[in-house]
C-alpha cells in the first residue's frame, strides 16, 4: 500500500510569485490535513480537508488556501510568496476520527 | 494563549539507558495526546496516542504517561539504542476528532554508543 505523497519534493520560488503543492493520500483515507514546519516555529497546523469541505483551519494569513478532490486528493496554493514562507509543508492522511495520522515527506519550499 | 512546551531541544543519553522526554501544556483540556519520531528530511511518524482518561500506554520498549492535573506527557524509551537517535514530537487533539492541531517544537535526542 502505497504512502502519502507529495510533489513536487523540492522547489525554489521568488518572492512574490505563487506555488501549488500537491498530495495524494493513503489510498481510501478521506481526511488530508496540511502544516508548515520551520525551524523557530515547529510544525504549525494550516488547514483540514474531509470529503471535499475544509473542516479546520490554522491562523495563517489568506494567501494559504487549499482544496480537496472528490478522489481525496489535495493542494494546497500559496500565493504572493515571502520570504518567510520558506519551510517544509507536510501533509497527511487518515481515515478519519480517531485513526492513526500518516505524514509524507513533505515538499521543501524555498523563497529567494 | 494555549501553550504546548517541549522540555528540552535536545538530549543526549548512553546507549541502553532509559530516554525521558516531557510535553507540558497550558490552556488546554485536550482529548488526547500524540507522540511522532521525525528523522531529519522526512516526515513525522506517529508513535503512540494516550487518551486523557488513560494514565499510561506502552509498546514495545516506549511508554508514555499523561497527567491531566500537572497537564504534562512524559515519553519514555527504555534500553534506548542509537538507532533511537531522532525528533520526538508531541501533540495535542482538542476534540474528538484525531487531527493534531497543536504540536510541540520537538526533543532532539541522541542515544551514544
Amino acid at each position: 500500500k502505497a504512502g502519502v505523497t507529495q510533489t513536487p519534493r523540492y522547489l525554489i520560488k521568488t518572492r512574490g510569485q505563487q506555488v501549488t503543492l500537491s498530495c495524494s493520500p493513503i489510498s481510501g483515507h478521506r481526511s488530508v490535513s496540511w502544516y508548515q514546519q520551520t525551524p523557530g516555529q515547529g510544525l504549525q497546523f494550516l488547514f483540514e480537508y474531509f470529503s471535499e469541505t475544509q473542516r479546520n483551519k490554522g491562523n495563517f494569513p489568506g494567501r494559504f488556501s487549499g482544496r480537496q478532490f472528490s478522489n481525496s486528493r489535495s493542494e494546497m496554493n500559496v500565493s504572493t510568496l515571502e520570504l518567510g514562507d520558506s519551510a517544509l509543508y507536510l501533509c497527511a492522511s487518515s481515515l478519519g476520527s480517531g485513526n492513526t495520522i500518516y505524514f509524507g515527506e513533505g515538499s521543501w519550499l524555498t523563497v529567494v | 494563549s494555549q501553550k504546548i512546551e517541549q522540555n528540552s531541544e535536545a538530549l543526549n543519553i548512553q546507549e541502553g539507558k532509559t530516554a525521558t522526554l516531557t510535553c507540558n501544556y497550558t490552556n488546554y483540556s485536550p482529548a488526547y495526546l500524540q507522540w511522532y519520531r521525525q528523522d531529519p528530511g522526512r516526515g513525522p511518524v506517529f508513535l503512540l496516542l494516550i487518551r486523557e482518561n488513560e494514565k499510561e500506554k506502552r509498546k514495545e520498549r516506549l511508554k508514555v504517561t499523561f497527567d491531566t492535573t500537572l497537564k504534562q506527557s512524559l515519553f519514555h524509551i527504555t534500553a534506548s539504542q542509537p538507532a533511537d537517535s531522532a525528533t520526538y514530537l508531541c501533540a495535542l487533539v482538542k476534540t474528538s476528532g484525531n487531527t493534531p492541531l497543536v504540536f510541540g517544537k520537538g526533543t532532539r535526542l541522541s542515544v551514544i554508543a
